[in-house]
């Protein structure tokens, strides 16, 4: 079975704060994904990463940036913690699939939250 | 701007079956459709996928009509264990590419007895 893992599933931090969120997936997958989850808006992509050290901005990369040095390790950064930045966070990762197809496998989550 | 549409909620009883439509009315050409599951605490998970007409798996269907601008998860015979969230998602791998990643703000399906 794939497995996603991500370091932490509460944290809290302080704002202004430098925040790192780790996800390692076991299944030698090419591509891993970062969302963030709020009520009534459900997920939205923050960053993609296709391959070691290669990242794509997703739809709200502000406040955020990325680091893949290892194909299984995947790591979110939060530069200056904002209150505005409290939620769930949620790693991905998909095999490249057949055309545009693909399946991702999630992580539990990690409930981040700024004061 | 792209954007994917579902129901906030719904609710069923056991035994019935559940359809979850989406509307995606600026689908792309390469985009497939793809719906999840989710319960509290944990990761969304895999249900099933398709590009287009109908795909079957062992615990849903996936309609999708030739225009594609929706598609129908349907859950046959829904059971309490199926209370969850569904999201449907449209996009494609193709995200280097300028391809984008779209779900919904997911359906809260409630399985009464």
């Amino acid at each position: 079975d794939v497995k996603v893992t991500q370091s932490s599933r509460y944290l809290v931090k302080r704002t202004g704060e430098k925040v790192f969120l780790e996800c390692v997936q076991d299944m030698d997958h090419e591509n891993m994904f970062w969302y963030r989850q709020d009520p009534g808006l459900g997920l939205r992509l923050i960053y993609f990463s296709y391959d070691v050290k290669m990242k794509e901005k997703g739809d709200i990369p502000e406040g955020y940036s990325v680091s893949r040095e290892k194909k299984e390790r995947f790591s979110l950064i939060l530069e200056s913690a904002s209150t505005n930045q409290t939620s769930m966070y949620l790693c991905a990762s998909s095999s490249v699939g057949q055309g545009t197809s693909y399946e991702q496998y999630f992580g539990p989550g990690t409930r981040l939250t700024v004061t | 701007l792209a954007k994917t549409t579902q129901p906030i909620s719904m609710d069923s009883y056991e035994g019935q079956e559940v359809n979850i439509t989406c509307s995606h009315n600026n689908i792309a050409t390469n985009d497939y459709i793809t719906w999840y599951q989710q319960f509290p605490s944990q990761g969304p998970r895999f249900i099933i996928q398709g590009y287009k007409t109908k795909v079957t798996n062992e615990v849903a269907s996936l309609f999708i009509p030739a225009d594609r601008k929706s598609s129908t998860l349907s859950l046959p015979r829904v059971s309490l264990s199926d209370t969850a969230v569904y999201y449907c998602l449209v996009g494609s791998t193709s995200l280097n590419q300028g391809g984008k990643l779209i779900f919904g703000q997911g359906t809260e399906l409630s399985v009464k007895p």
